[in-house]
């Protein structure tokens, strides 16, 4: 059983460009999480979906935007990068009747360089 | 800020030693309190968790122990072992924001042999 899969693994962007990282769900999960995780820093919850809609947000700027699909898949955007968003994104699944036994299941992430 | 606060930032124990990490919090809607691990170049993978009606959980040889009064949780890894060499982040959610974890700053145990 394939766990959370994140597509790359490592990114370099110039500032300003655009990015797009994309998630698959652990089997059976149907609620996706994003967290940025800079280096020697704890994750930080950038948001939520779930049937398909955006149900939790950080403190996040909207040139972070994202997006699930029927497939409980999920992208995350980010715009006009700025040298600061260089980091770990992860990505975070789980099923939304689950008992907290299970928590979440990470990906082990997309590493963005932004020159 | 940070609503969850972690220390100590990184420690070393003997193999066979006890690793403590103490984490503290100021929002008191939080109600559910995971433990997680992260390997380099890993994501984080949940160790144990606990609900604030508890004041204590094991599972093997990791313990968590809460004092709701104080607002603090610990992890206790009892019988260190070079394979737990690992960054550990203590995390925080309230039922009314379900699925968003604040988490600590992390702390970087390393177990030498």
């Amino acid at each position: 059983d394939a766990g959370v899969t994140q597509s790359p693994t490592h990114l370099i962007k110039t500032r300003g460009q655009q990015v797009t990282l994309r998630c698959s769900p652990k089997s059976g999960h149907d609620t996706v999480s994003w967290y940025q995780q800079a280096l020697g820093q704890g994750p930080q919850f950038i948001f939520q979906y779930y049937e398909e809609e955006e149900r939790q947000r950080g403190n996040f700027p909207d040139r972070f935007s994202g997006h699930q699909f029927p497939n409980y898949s999920s992208e995350l955007n980010v715009n006009a990068l700025l040298l600061g968003d260089s980091a770990l994104y992860l990505c975070a699944s789980r099923a939304a009747g689950q008992g907290d036994r299970y928590g979440y299941t990470f990906g082990s992430g997309t590493r963005l360089t932004v020159v | 800020q940070q609503q969850v606060k972690q220390s100590p930032q990184s420690l070393i124990v003997q193999k066979g030693g006890i690793s403590i990490i103490n984490c503290a919090y100021e929002n008191t809607a939080f109600d559910y309190f995971p433990w997680y691990q992260q390997f380099p170049g890993k994501g984080p993978a949940l160790l144990i968790a606990i609900r604030p009606d508890v004041s204590e959980k094991k599972e093997g040889r990791f313990t968590i122990s809460f004092n709701k009064s104080a607002k603090q949780f610990s992890l206790h890894i009892m019988d260190s072992q070079p394979g737990d060499s690992a960054t550990y982040f203590c995390a925080a959610s309230s039922g009314d924001s379900w699925g968003k974890l604040q988490f600590g700053a992390g702390t970087q145990v390393v177990v030498t042999p």
